[in-house]
């Protein structure tokens, strides 16, 4: 089963607007993390945003901002005031399993592109 | 912020061929990560090492080995490469944390493989 589900392959948005990028996970685990990462098309893994099970507040970090539901299992990213230098694939991860190693689990991206 | 390295950037060989990808990283960090990942798809866990000498394969079956004879050098070796190995090589590395599940991966620019 798929554990990290991103339904949208890609988005588009006009500059200086909010996008939201979806991102449902299914786990069994109580404790675990979820990740989101950016890939320009250079393509590095940039480090977004992190919110752990249980935190209570959502994660927020300078235009990024996560929007954690728990019970619903989704873990969606918000960008406010989009820029042209977003235009990226977009990743969420969930790391689990504490007794397995906790590895690193990615969704299938999601591609944003800021219009101007 | 990790330093990260990956070498080379982009390899385009023959069938048959060995190869090795390099990967290696200056923060002295114990865990580090091979992903294997196709043009706009998720990263795919194919191998992973918790310190020297300690090297384990991922989720996703890979006809390639690694070593870890030293914790800043991590290197990926393909004995015979086919055009199925044809993908982008990303390597990553974490420090482990005080709560586990929010270490965070510092990935490297990867290496672009094309076996012809």
């Amino acid at each position: 089963a798929q554990k990290i589900t991103q339904t949208q392959p890609g988005m588009f948005v006009q500059e200086k607007e909010a996008v939201t990028l979806d991102c449902t996970y299914d786990t069994s685990d109580q404790s675990y993390g979820l990740f989101w990462y950016k890939q320009p098309s250079s393509g590095e893994m940039i480090f977004l945003i992190y919110q752990g099970s249980y935190d209570e507040q959502n994660a927020t970090e300078g235009r990024y901002s996560l929007n954690f539901q728990k019970a619903r299992k989704s873990a969606n990213l918000v960008i406010s005031a989009s820029q042209l230098g977003d235009s990226a694939m977009y990743f969420c991860a969930m790391r689990e399993g504490y007794n397995q190693g906790g590895k690193l689990i990615f969704g299938q991206g999601t591609e944003l592109s800021v219009k101007p | 912020e990790a330093d990260i390295y990956q070498t080379p950037r982009y390899l385009v060989i023959g069938t048959g061929k060995k190869i090795t990808l390099e990967c290696s990283q200056t923060m002295g960090h114990d865990k580090m990560y091979w992903y294997q990942q196709d043009p706009g798809m998720e990263l795919h866990l194919i191998h992973y090492s918790y310190g020297v000498n300690s090297t384990e394969k991922g989720d996703l079956s890979s006809e390639s080995t690694v070593s870890r004879i030293r914790t800043e050098h991590f290197p990926l070796t393909l004995e015979s490469a086919r055009p199925s190995h044809t993908s982008q090589y990303l390597c990553a590395s974490s420090i482990p944390r005080p709560g586990w599940a929010n270490e965070k991966l510092f990935f490297g620019s990867g290496t672009q493989l094309s076996v012809l």
